[in-house]
């Protein structure tokens, strides 16, 4: 029971353009969403964050939207450059505490 | 401030045979957490360990089992190796229980043979 999932395992964008990277989750308990970023051979790095109590968040070039009537939450990334291509993993935390529930990973790539 | 380490960075071990992987948090970090990475998919949560005490546990058998320190260290031990425990173990620490940023570690490849 895939309860957060990618339903993109990859994606590639043109540096300068938009990507946006989906994120469908199932569990209504959940109340925080988080995207990482994931190198080879490096542990996930934290990007950006989401409460429920919210629809939107941006950090620089980096904005996340949640849309809770449809469990679905985006990751925009504007503009694209060829150091984002990493895979993106989007994760979600309940009331249980800050254990994390991933999604499968979109691998991002940025080609110049 | 440093971040959160891993050791060893890579393993090979048997079937049946007993492992222990480490992890150090950043200081200060109170709460540690462990994810199973197998190839292709995303991490998967192990167990979470806060001032000691497990504070939570995935859908791992007890073969799977932790300690935390008090000088912000931790162990993961797995027993009876199989071959499906090879993966990316991850811990992940962060300031506390109602801290949701968690701070990975580069994690350990473990390959069951």
């Amino acid at each position: 029971d895939q309860q957060v999932k990618q339903n993109s395992p990859s994606l590639s964008v043109q540096e300068g353009r938009i990507s946006i990277l989906n994120c469908d989750y199932t569990n209504s308990m959940f109340d925080y969403f988080l995207w990482y970023k994931k190198y080879p051979a490096e542990g996930p790095t934290f990007l950006i964050s989401i409460s429920s109590i919210k629809d939107k968040n941006e950090d620089g070039r980096f904005t996340v939207f949640l849309n809770k009537s449809a469990k679905h939450l985006s990751l925009h990334i504007v503009p694209s450059q060829p150091g984002d291509s990493a895979v993106y993993f989007c994760a979600a935390s309940g009331n249980a505490g800050n254990m994390l529930t991933f999604g499968g990973g979109t691998r991002l790539m940025v080609k110049p | 401030e440093t971040g959160v380490t891993q050791s060893p960075t890579h393993l090979i071990k048997t079937r049946g045979q007993q492992v222990t992987l480490r992890c150090s948090s950043q200081s200060g970090h109170n709460t540690v957490s462990w994810y199973q990475q197998a190839l292709g998919q995303g991490p998967q949560f192990i167990f979470q360990y806060y001032r000691e005490e497990e504070n939570g546990r995935g859908n791992f058998p007890p073969r799977f089992s932790g300690l935390q320190f008090p000088n912000y260290s931790s162990e993961l031990n797995v027993n009876a190796l199989e071959l499906d425990d090879s993966a990316l173990y991850l811990c992940a620490s962060s300031l506390d229980l109602g801290g949701y940023e968690q701070y990975f570690g580069p994690g350990t490849r473990l390959t069951v043979t």
